[in-house]
C-alpha cells in the first residue's frame, strides 16, 4: 500500500472550515483514500473514502486530485468537539483484500 | 454501519499472566483485525483473524504470544499470553467490509480495550 505524508498537527478556528490536507504521491490506481480520526481513548471512526472523485457525506468533503497524489479532508463548519487525531489511509481495492495500515496522522486542534 | 463490543473494556493485570479479549460484531463481517496503540503512538496491526483457519501475524508478532481465535463471522478473541509491561496498551478490534449493503468498502473499529500490566 502507498505511503501518506500528513502534517504532524494543525489549528483551527471554531465554526471555521478545517483543511486537512495528504500527501500520497505513490498511490496506484485500484488505491482508495480513506480518512479516520481518533478522539481521545476512543477507537477509530471513520469519516469519508474516495477513489477518484470528490466526495461528501454529512462528517466531510474529500477533494482528491486529478493526479490523484493527493487529497484534502474538509470539515466545513469545525466545532470543538472534532478536536482529534486524524489519519489519511490509502488502501488496496475494495472488498476483503487491502489492510488499513496507520501512519501518525494530524492532531487537529480547535480552538474557541 | 457495525456496532462492535469489547470485552473487557480495561484491565489491570500481574505480569505473567494472561488476558483474553473478546470482539462481538452485530453483522457477520469478511475480516477482522487487531490492532495494538501503545501509549502515545498510533496504531499498529497485529493480525488478521481468519475464520476457520489461523490468523495472519504481521512482522514482530507471533501467535505463542498473541494467539487468535475466530470461530464465526461475528466473534473473534485475542489473547495477550504472558504480559509484561511493556504490553500497556489499548487493542482494538476492527472489522470489515460488511457482507452486504453501502457500506461493504468501510472497516469499523470497536472501542478498544485499556490494558495495564504491572
Amino acid at each position: 500500500d502507498a505511503k501518506t505524508t500528513q502534517p504532524t498537527s494543525m489549528d483551527c478556528a471554531e465554526g471555521r472550515a478545517a483543511n486537512l490536507p495528504c500527501n500520497h504521491s505513490t498511490i496506484s490506481g485500484n488505491e482508495y483514500v480513506y480518512w479516520y480520526r481518533q478522539i481521545h481513548s476512543q477507537g477509530p471512526q471513520y469519516i469519508i473514502h474516495g477513489l477518484k472523485n470528490n466526495e461528501t457525506n454529512e462528517m466531510a468533503s474529500l477533494i482528491i486530485t486529478e493526479d490523484r497524489k493527493s487529497s484534502t479532508l474538509i470539515l466545513p463548519h469545525a466545532t470543538l468537539r472534532d478536536t482529534a487525531v486524524y489519519y489519511c489511509i490509502v488502501r488496496a481495492s475494495r472488498g476483503n483484500t487491502g489492510k488499513l495500515i496507520f501512519g501518525q496522522g494530524t492532531t487537529l486542534q480547535v480552538k474557541p | 454501519s457495525a456496532v462492535i463490543s469489547q470485552k473487557p473494556s480495561r484491565d489491570i493485570c500481574q505480569r505473567g499472566t494472561s488476558l483474553t479479549i473478546q470482539c462481538q460484531v452485530d453483522s457477520q463481517v469478511t475480516m477482522m483485525f487487531w490492532y495494538r496503540q501503545q501509549p502515545g503512538q498510533s496504531l499498529t496491526l497485529i493480525a488478521t483473524a481468519n475464520q476457520g483457519s489461523e490468523a495472519t501475524y504481521e512482522s514482530g508478532f507471533v501467535i505463542d504470544k498473541f494467539p487468535i481465535s475466530r470461530p464465526n463471522l461475528t466473534f473473534s478473541t485475542l489473547t495477550v499470553s504472558n504480559m509484561s509491561p511493556e504490553d500497556s496498551s489499548i487493542y482494538l478490534c476492527s472489522v470489515g467490509p460488511i457482507t452486504s449493503g453501502r457500506a461493504r468498502d468501510t472497516q469499523y473499529f470497536g472501542p478498544g480495550t485499556r490494558l495495564t500490566v504491572l
